[in-house]
């Protein structure tokens, strides 16, 4: 079965400028949730979204948004971009339930100068 | 506040070594534990999980990992690792019976094996 897609997979933005990332789950998955990982914090958990409805909410500033759609589709967009938004964002699709594997995605490399 | 820490960041064995990684969790309450795997240029992966029961956790590709509920502990083993074996691995967290969608991750731990 196809995996999660994530596009683009590579994002070049100027600082102020904003940006949205989109990933596709696996079908029948209705939970979707976002990480950034950084080679300094590592992963970190950004929001998880279930049926529409935001779930769980990381530590980050309300720059960082996102939503998902009826089809279980999520976007995050970052608004004012900054140079510390630099990182890989990975998405991860699961079933919703608590004893059922997450799904990673390749990525969005999101390079802000 | 809940973390994780892996103790090793780059970890470099020759072939048929045998490998452990630690991971220590500081969380409040029962927890679910996980091991994931990012070969290079690839995205991440499930190497095993615990959940409850036998504490001692076999995984994929001959790996396991043992949760010693007492020392906070979760470290992942191989008896005999291969240069197949290279990759970035990481150790996570979430509250028993929580959504895998919210994990904590420790900042991983890149190991590398010489042919």
């Amino acid at each position: 079965k196809a995996g999660v897609t994530q596009t683009p997979r590579y994002l070049i933005k100027t600082r102020g400028q904003q940006v949205t990332l989109s990933c596709s789950p696996i079908s029948g998955h209705r939970s979707v949730s976002w990480y950034q990982q950084t080679p300094g914090q590592g992963l970190q958990f950004l929001f998880e979204y279930f049926s529409e409805t935001q779930r769980n909410k990381g530590n980050f500033p309300g720059r960082f948004s996102g939503r998902q759609f009826s089809n279980s589709r999520s976007e995050m967009n970052v608004s004012t971009l900054e140079l510390g938004d630099s990182a890989l964002y990975l998405c991860a699709s699961s079933l919703g339930r608590g004893d059922t594997e997450a799904f990673f995605g390749q990525g969005t490399r999101l390079t802000v100068v | 506040a809940q973390s994780v820490s892996q103790h090793n960041h780059h970890v470099i064995l020759s072939e048929a070594a045998s490998l452990e990684l630690g991971c220590n969790y500081s969380y409040g309450g029962t927890v679910n534990l996980f091991w994931y795997v990012q070969y290079p240029g690839q995205h991440l992966q499930l190497l095993l999980k615990y959940f409850s029961g036998d504490p001692l956790v076999k995984g994929i590709k001959g790996f396991e990992a043992e949760f010693i509920k007492s020392k906070f502990s979760f470290n992942l083993r191989k008896p005999s690792v291969q240069w197949s074996d290279t990759a970035e691995y990481f150790c996570a967290v979430n509250r028993y019976g929580g959504s895998q969608g919210n994990l904590i991750f420790g900042k991983g731990t890149k190991l590398s094996v010489k042919p």
